[in-house]
């Protein structure tokens, strides 16, 4: 299956402490974004790669998150000194630009919960 | 800026009959609207997707959507509902233009009854 992967797909935490999540894209995407989705919420947009480049980030994301793409393929998502709110589920989409459909292709996530 | 407005919070329907979810959209320009669907503890599954062609879409699963500009809607509807349709439903907007992020609502959560 050539599809987008994430890992893990679920973490639990303690308050305080450090996470690191791991993204994969379909091989040939150039974009690559990062959304949050609460508990009876849909998704809210984190942030978003283009190659290697990090070209937007949300209000959303504090200083405690940091993202990377390095050489423009698989990214990480760090959170640093977790926090209750932060308990989520993490989503990675990838998708090909240009393309006229601008469609996303998602990933299963990576559900943290911070105790 | 864009935004979706899901209608319904809940859904239930009984099996075999007619499915609606509702959506209204705001975009400054030609849209890009997707349907997504997401089953308990399943990643995000494209439904189908408007991107300025036939405004009436068909998806996967017999579902099928009509783009009304005059309406700013995209309603998602299905003849006939199966259990398997039992499932959490996002109608999302693309930005048009930079990122081309999504947009998503608050979800409508579609319950089917025996």
């Amino acid at each position: 299956d050539t599809g987008v992967s994430q890992d893990p797909r679920h973490k639990i935490t303690k308050r305080g402490q450090n996470v690191t999540f791991r993204c994969d894209p379909i091989s040939e995407h150039n974009r690559l974004y990062w959304y949050r989705q609460t508990l009876g919420q849909g998704p809210e947009f984190l942030t978003y790669f283009q190659n290697e480049a990090q070209l937007e980030k949300s209000r959303l994301l504090s200083d405690r998150f940091s993202a990377e793409r390095p050489k423009g393929s698989f990214s990480t998502l760090e959170i640093q000194r977790t926090e209750q709110g932060d308990s989520a589920m993490y989503l990675c989409a990838s998708s090909l630009a240009p393309s006229g459909s601008r469609e996303q292709y998602f990933g299963p996530g990576t559900r943290l919960t911070v105790t | 800026a864009q935004s979706v407005t899901q209608l319904d919070s809940h859904v239930s329907v009984s099996e075999g009959t007619p499915v609606l979810l509702r959506c209204n959209y705001s975009s400054s320009y030609s849209p890009s609207l997707f349907w997504y669907v997401q089953h308990p503890n399943k990643g995000l599954q494209l439904l189908l997707k408007y991107t300025s062609a036939a405004t009436l879409v068909k998806g996967i699963n017999g579902f099928e959507a009509e783009f009304k500009k005059s309406e700013t809607s995209f309603h998602l509807t299905k003849p006939s509902a199966h259990m398997s349709d039992a499932a959490e439903y996002f109608c999302v907007v693309s930005e048009t233009s930079g990122t081309y992020k999504y947009i998503f609502g608050t979800g409508t959560r579609l319950k089917v009854l025996a």
